[in-house]
């Protein structure tokens, strides 16, 4: 079975640019959390999408959004970029069917965003 | 307040020799999971293992296994037998509480590095 992909890998912009980065989840999966990794901040929780819909959100600004399509891959979206939006920005997928606690979530290998 | 507080930023350890890393943890809920993962320096969370707030048995995974105090909330992860390929940054990471809340909460990381 394939694991999480996630493209592009790397990705350079400047300010004020905006960028779209993709994950494809697990065959069978419908749920894909997007995290950022920043040395500064630690992994954050941006958001989670079920089924194309939005079903957690973490506290991060409107210039960050989302979306997931009907075969359940997702893209997420960065407007007006700004330098401290540089960061690994993972993606992770898990059936997400479940109500219980345990949900493990398989991490793609990232996309790496420098802004300039 | 700190949901999860991984107190040690750096750890060394002898190759074949065990080590514990350290995780507590804060909630009010009385169902939630906590997760470890490792992240190489290529970028990818990689699971290891799972303590489920109801689980009485401590969780094991092959050489890992999980110290799971609920009343002192900590969850400390113990590695058995230390390989080289385990030098790597390790997350405790916690889901907390009923369907819909699905997003990880991660601890600032220990990086562990095995020496020969």
């Amino acid at each position: 079975k394939a694991g999480v992909t996630q493209t592009p890998r790397y990705l350079i912009k400047t300010r004020g640019q905006q960028v779209t980065l993709s994950c494809s989840p697990i065959s069978g999966h419908r749920s894909v959390s997007w995290y950022q990794q920043t040395p500064g901040q630690g992994l954050q929780f941006l958001f989670e999408y079920f089924s194309e819909t939005q079903r957690n959100k973490g506290n991060f600004p409107g210039r960050f959004s989302g979306r997931q399509f009907s075969n359940s891959r997702s893209e997420m979206n960065v407007s007006t970029l700004e330098l401290g939006d540089s960061a690994l920005y993972l993606c992770a997928s898990s059936p997400g069917q479940d109500l219980s606690s345990y949900n493990e979530q398989f991490f793609g290998p990232g996309t790496r965003l420098t802004v300039l | 307040a700190q949901k999860i507080t991984q107190t040690q930023p750096g750890m060394f350890v002898q190759e074949k020799e065990a080590v514990t890393l350290d995780c507590t943890y804060d909630t009010s809920d009385q169902s939630y999971g906590l997760f470890w993962y490792k992240q190489p320096s290529s970028g990818e969370m990689i699971f290891l293992i799972y303590q489920g707030s109801y689980d009485e048995q401590n969780a094991t995974e092959g050489r890992y296994s999980l110290n799971f105090q609920k009343a002192r909330k900590s969850a400390n992860l113990v590695i058995s037998a230390s390989q080289l390929g385990d030098s790597a940054m390790y997350f405790c990471a916690m889901r907390e509480g009923p369907a819909g809340r699905r997003a990880l909460t991660f601890g600032s990381g220990t990086r562990l590095q095995v020496q020969p």
